[in-house]
């Protein structure tokens, strides 16, 4: 599959269980990113990775971790969260992570936490 | 700080009819100016960014830096334009760093 391909699509977790977000791009992009998008609340970027390090991490709380083992996977490991992390979670990818970039975004996971 | 406005959530005109969806924009530098849309049961896309002074679709936008602001216009709205629009705004010459508006839903009626 072409494109940026997230899973799971839906995911329901309990604010004790442990869980991954999953992203991975066949582009050959360097730069993954993960957004969150809340309602009623404008996309919010979480974290910029660039060749598989971190670039930008936009004061997202400790239980939310993410890991780039390569330029083409992003992950995004959830620990205890809370009922307000409850949102789209948005990956996306771009050739390079300059200005200017055009990003590719996959389709989102929707995550609620009980 | 950097911020991006879109001041309404839903705009809905006729088919035929002229649209503007409104973006305003607060940056200390010299800003990139996108904008995205989300049609029904797809994901977010890029429909046009400053910088490359394009028309997709019938869409244009023009920077104004007196003004702030990165209206998205189309003289004769489709149904098909019927989507989801947000305005973003790069100004972080490091990271790539998109700022996004709360979006406008654009609903064009028959």
């Amino acid at each position: 599959e072409t494109g940026v391909t997230q899973t799971p699509r839906h995911l329901v977790m309990g604010m004790t269980n442990k869980k991954s977000l999953k992203c991975e791009q066949h582009l050959g992009h360097n730069a993954m990113y993960w957004y969150k998008q809340s309602a009623k609340k404008p996309l919010e970027l979480m974290f910029v990775y660039n060749f598989k390090e971190q670039t930008e991490n936009n004061s997202v709380p400790s239980r939310f971790s993410p890991e780039c083992p390569n330029s083409s996977h992003l992950f995004l490991h959830l620990h205890t969260l809370q009922p307000e992390d409850s949102a789209l979670y948005l990956c996306a990818s771009s050739q390079g992570a300059g200005v200017g970039e055009k990003l590719f975004f996959g389709s989102g996971t929707q995550l609620s936490v009980l | 700080a950097q911020r991006v406005t879109q001041p309404e959530k839903l705009l809905s005109v006729f088919k035929g009819a002229p649209v503007e969806l409104k973006c305003n924009y607060s940056y200390s530098g010299s800003p990139e100016l996108f904008w995205y849309v989300q049609y029904s049961r797809q994901r977010l896309q890029l429909l046009l960014r400053h910088i490359s002074r394009e028309s997709i679709k019938g869409f244009t936008a023009d920077l104004n830096k007196g003004e702030t602001s990165f209206h998205l216009k189309k003289p004769f709205a489709q149904e098909e334009d019927s989507a989801m629009y947000y305005c973003a705004l790069s100004g972080s010459s490091n990271t790539g760093k998109l700022i996004f508006g709360q979006g406008t839903t654009l609903q064009v009626k028959p």
